[in-house]
């Protein structure tokens, strides 16, 4: 069965370091794979979006690597702040085999920017 | 300005008593959506609509249901909440939907108890 793997544990680090979260996933062939960030009791929000011909895009402080051969994402934000802190989610585009038409979300992994 | 809204913010409803939570876009997007969201875990779509094409997802609950009655405008309706159906309900739009889809704008949530 198809699925999206984030590590449910989460990722500590000092502010100033480089956070790089991970993100798995099994028996899809996306065309495309989007990372959103969610504060708690809120809703997500979109980041970036990342194609399956692209091997990176950046944002500002943040970068995103897609690894077709791997089924992987990264997620990296350099320069951290305490204000990157916040459960990130990537999703990935629809099954095209399945029928199945809206985004899949995984679980999130919480970052956590220590001062 | 906020894109999509969602009311109320916060719902406290009695076991087995009907409730209904609302949203609202500004964004004229063809596509809405409902997810529900507990603590830890990924949004996880209940269905969504097309303009009026309304498509549930398989294991979506009969106890909840949907009405759209206008672009702007899109309705959860819980028939009878059990004590397992506290959770955020989330609502988000896109242009489009399918192998293609754009980016989702989600509301800021309706944290939603039972009794």
């Amino acid at each position: 069965s198809q699925k999206i793997e984030q590590n449910s544990e989460a990722l500590n680090i000092q502010e100033g370091k480089t956070a790089t979260l991970t993100c798995n996933y099994t028996n899809y062939s996306p065309a495309y794979l989007q990372w959103y960030r969610q504060d708690p009791g809120r809703g997500p929000v979109f980041l970036l979006l990342i194609r399956e011909n692209e091997k990176e895009k950046r944002k500002e402080r943040l970068k995103v690597t897609f690894d077709t051969t791997l089924k992987q994402s990264l997620f990296h934000v350099t320069a951290s702040q305490p204000a990157d802190s916040a459960t990130y989610l990537c999703a990935l585009d629809p099954l095209m085999d399945t029928g199945r038409r809206a985004l899949t979300f995984g679980s999130g992994t919480r970052l956590q920017v220590q001062p | 300005d906020a894109m999509v809204i969602q009311n109320p913010r916060y719902q406290v409803t009695q076991f087995g008593k009907p409730v209904t939570l609302s949203c609202s876009q500004t964004l004229n997007h063809n596509v809405m959506y409902w997810y529900q969201q507990k603590s830890s875990q990924a949004p996880k779509l209940l269905f969504h609509y097309y303009d009026k094409d309304f498509n549930n997802e398989a294991d979506t609950p009969d106890n909840f249901q949907s009405r759209r009655p206008n672009t702007s405008f899109c309705f959860l309706d819980i028939r009878s909440p059990g004590l397992g159906d506290a959770a955020m309900y989330l609502c988000a739009t896109s242009r489009e939907i399918g192998p293609r889809a754009d980016t989702q704008y989600f509301g800021p949530g309706t944290r939603l108890t039972v009794l």
